[in-house]
């Protein structure tokens, strides 16, 4: 399986700041990778897709960025309701599992 | 608007076979990948398979293959994930998901909890 790491693995945060999530893959993915968000007791919300393609509904303050096997989250200015868990998704892999990262949980400082 | 709406929770004993499902509506169902991800309560997100309805045609994570069965019926555009023998280890929630532009999940069903437990 290709492995996603993400880090770091938790963050404080202020409303306002920016946070940037990075997350490397064990191979080569090109641009298959996308990004998303969960919040406690809910489903996950695709965020960005294809690394750097902003999913329909998503504010502008989140970016996507990378290829290869380096990726970054952006979040320009932190909102209250973006505190939550990103996770990572590569989803190059056609005979393996489409493996997440670990998670990224941003809390409030 | 697209929507998958999966069945409700599940409470089994150790050994007992369950068939969960997600049923899709809003879009043309037979033509997008929809896929199974697993996550134990307090844990982060397992990719576990996919289906192509038009098809039928399934991909297994490895580490799943021969544990659960991935199947889907496009008369009644709903797709299903199967145990034969539970075990403690399968308590989780399940979420199914529409596969869309460069394979991402865009559409996430509400998700399913199973509790395994004698």
């Amino acid at each position: 399986d290709i492995q996603m790491t993400q880090s770091p693995s938790s963050l404080s945060a202020s409303v306002g700041d920016r946070v940037t999530i990075t997350c490397r893959a064990s191979h080569n993915i090109t641009n298959y990778l996308s990004w998303y968000q969960q919040k406690p007791g809910k489903a996950p919300r695709l965020l960005i897709y294809g690394a750097s393609s902003l999913q329909s509904g998503v504010p502008s303050r989140f970016r996507g960025s990378g290829s290869g096997t380096d990726f970054t989250l952006t979040i320009s200015s932190l909102q209250p309701e973006d505190f939550a868990t990103y996770y990572c998704q590569q989803s190059f892999s056609y005979s393996t599992a489409r493996t997440f990262g670990q998670g990224t949980k941003v809390e409030i400082k | 608007e697209v929507q998958l709406v999966q069945s409700g929770a599940e409470v089994k004993k150790p050994g007992e076979s369950l068939k969960i499902s997600c049923k899709g509506s809003g879009y043309t169902f037979t033509t997008y990948w929809i896929g199974w991800v697993r996550q134990v309560p307090g844990k982060g997100l397992e990719w576990m398979g996919i289906i192509y309805p038009g098809d039928s045609h399934t991909r297994y994570s490895p580490s799943l293959q021969g544990q659960v069965t991935i199947s889907a019926d496009k008369s009644t555009n709903t797709a299903y994930l199967q145990w034969s023998g539970l075990k403690a280890s399968d308590t989780a929630m399940y979420y199914c998901a529409r596969q869309g532009l460069r394979d991402a999940f865009d559409y996430w069903g509400q998700g399913t909890l199973v509790t395994v437990s004698s």
